[in-house]
């Protein structure tokens, strides 16, 4: 069975400190793993994928095998990342969005 | 492209009433998903469906659930003879292909069961 571990409910950080955000899975093959955003108000959209490699908005995230992790960080908060991020993995071939597993959510406040 | 959208945003029924969420993918998305989010739970899948295809409904309850994705039309997410444990968020997603492509989100129907 496929899990994505969210420790943190909420995370609160001020402006300008490191971020980051915890997400532990479970999966016995090889998962893709995502990272949602849902500002207030708004849609759920997607934040980055691993298999992108990318940078969004100065969040990085690395796949971590070894420790099962998939950690969202970035090296300075600024206030409009205040938000609702959601890890979740997908272990069909190719990452569709059928089937993905979602943590529970970590709600992130940037304090001024 | 207005996105995706979904209508209700609130509904609010009686038990062992139905309830009927539906569902406009964006233009051109064949692809549409369902999830479900209970309270202070994460998103958790439901169905996938192509147009006139269930393609996977491994997340759907056996009963009282089912969804369709008609040639013409909304993607339709039906409860029957609902019951207070039904009272969540339901989500929809398309995208314009399985696999390796981005699925957006609408902005969900919040069911609430009295």
């Amino acid at each position: 069975a496929q899990r994505v571990t969210q420790p943190e409910k909420l995370l609160s950080v001020f402006k300008g400190a490191p971020v980051e955000l915890k997400c532990n899975y479970s999966y016995s093959g090889s998962p893709e793993l995502f990272w949602y955003v849902q500002y207030s108000r708004q849609r759920l959209q997607l934040l980055l994928r691993h298999i992108s490699r990318e940078s969004i908005k100065g969040f990085t995230a690395d796949l971590n095998k070894g420790e099962t992790s998939f950690h969202l960080k970035k090296p300075f908060a600024q206030e409009e990342d205040s938000a609702m991020y959601y890890c979740a993995l997908s272990g069909r071939s190719g990452g569709g969005a059928d089937g993905l597993t979602f943590g529970k959510g970590t709600h992130l406040i940037i304090q001024p | 492209n207005a996105g995706v959208m979904q209508n209700p945003r609130h509904l609010v029924r009686r038990r062992g009433q139905e309830a009927r969420l539906r569902c406009s993918p964006m233009k051109g998305h064949s692809h549409v998903y369902w999830y479900r989010q209970l309270p202070e739970e994460g998103l958790k899948f439901m169905v996938y469906l192509q147009k006139e295809n269930i393609i996977d409904e491994s997340g759907m309850p056996k009963e009282r659930f089912s969804a369709e994705f008609p040639k013409e039309g909304p993607s339709i997410l039906r409860i029957q003879q609902v019951v207070r444990g039904d009272s969540a968020a339901y989500f929809c997603a398309s995208s314009l292909q399985n696999g390796n492509t981005e699925a957006f989100f609408g902005q969900g129907t919040r069911l609430t069961v009295v």
